[in-house]
């Protein structure tokens, strides 16, 4: 069975400072990584996409899978970054095995 | 336009009565979710639906169930409410890679 963790129930940064939210996952096969958040009351949104290796929003992330993380980082936190942030693992595009993580509540000080 | 609605915003009830929420996707996306989204803010997958072919969550108790009248809509329909159902519920569809969330259904059960 595929796992998705993230350590950190909350991450608290200051405004300007680096930021990384950690992400592992359990899966025997060749996953497919995102990163999704969500605002305050607000839907989930697709943030990235391993495959894609792109940068939204000033983060990134980079699949490693020798250490199966999937970590996302951001150089310059900004105030309007705080949000929870859920990693997610896709084993095919059906989702009968999509998992999300438990979340990580991101909260950038001023 | 939107491309994944929900509807209502909100639902307050009252234990033991019975309950629809509907979703509407309008990506042409063939894969569609139901995800529940505790007080922890822990998100988990209910369902998944594609092409007739119905995904269900093991942990699912079957007072939920889904219906979906056509490819652009899944409904989730839940019998005998329970105080422990109050949550936010969100829909979602896919295409491939990434799901796009609908805005979320608020339930609380009195």
């Amino acid at each position: 069975a595929q796992r998705v963790t993230q350590p950190e129930k909350l991450l608290s940064v200051f405004k300007g400072a680096p930021v990384e939210l950690k992400c592992n996952y359990s899966y025997s096969g060749s996953p497919e990584l995102f990163w999704y958040v969500q605002y305050s009351r607000q839907r989930l949104q697709l943030l990235l996409r391993h495959i894609s290796r792109e940068s939204i929003k000033g983060f990134t992330a980079d699949l490693n899978k020798g250490e199966t993380s999937f970590h996302l980082k951001k150089p310059f936190a900004q105030e309007e970054d705080s949000a929870m942030y859920y990693c997610a693992l896709s084993e095919d595009n059906y989702g009968q095995n999509f998992v999300f993580g438990p979340g990580t509540r991101l909260s950038v000080l001023p | 336009d939107t491309a994944v609605s929900q509807t209502p915003k909100y639902l307050v009830t009252q234990m033991g009565n019975d309950k629809s929420i509907k979703c509407e996707q309008n990506l042409g996306h063939d894969t569609m979710y139901w995800y529940k989204q505790d007080s922890k803010k822990f998100l988990k997958i209910m369902f998944s639906y594609n092409n007739k072919e119905l995904i269900i969550n093991e942990t699912v108790p079957n007072r939920f169930s889904p219906k979906s009248p056509d490819k652009a809509h899944l409904n989730l329909h839940i019998n005998s409410l329970e105080l422990g159902d109050s949550a936010v519920y969100f829909c979602a569809s896919s295409q491939g890679q990434g799901q796009y969330f609908g805005p979320g259904t608020r339930l609380t059960v009195t």
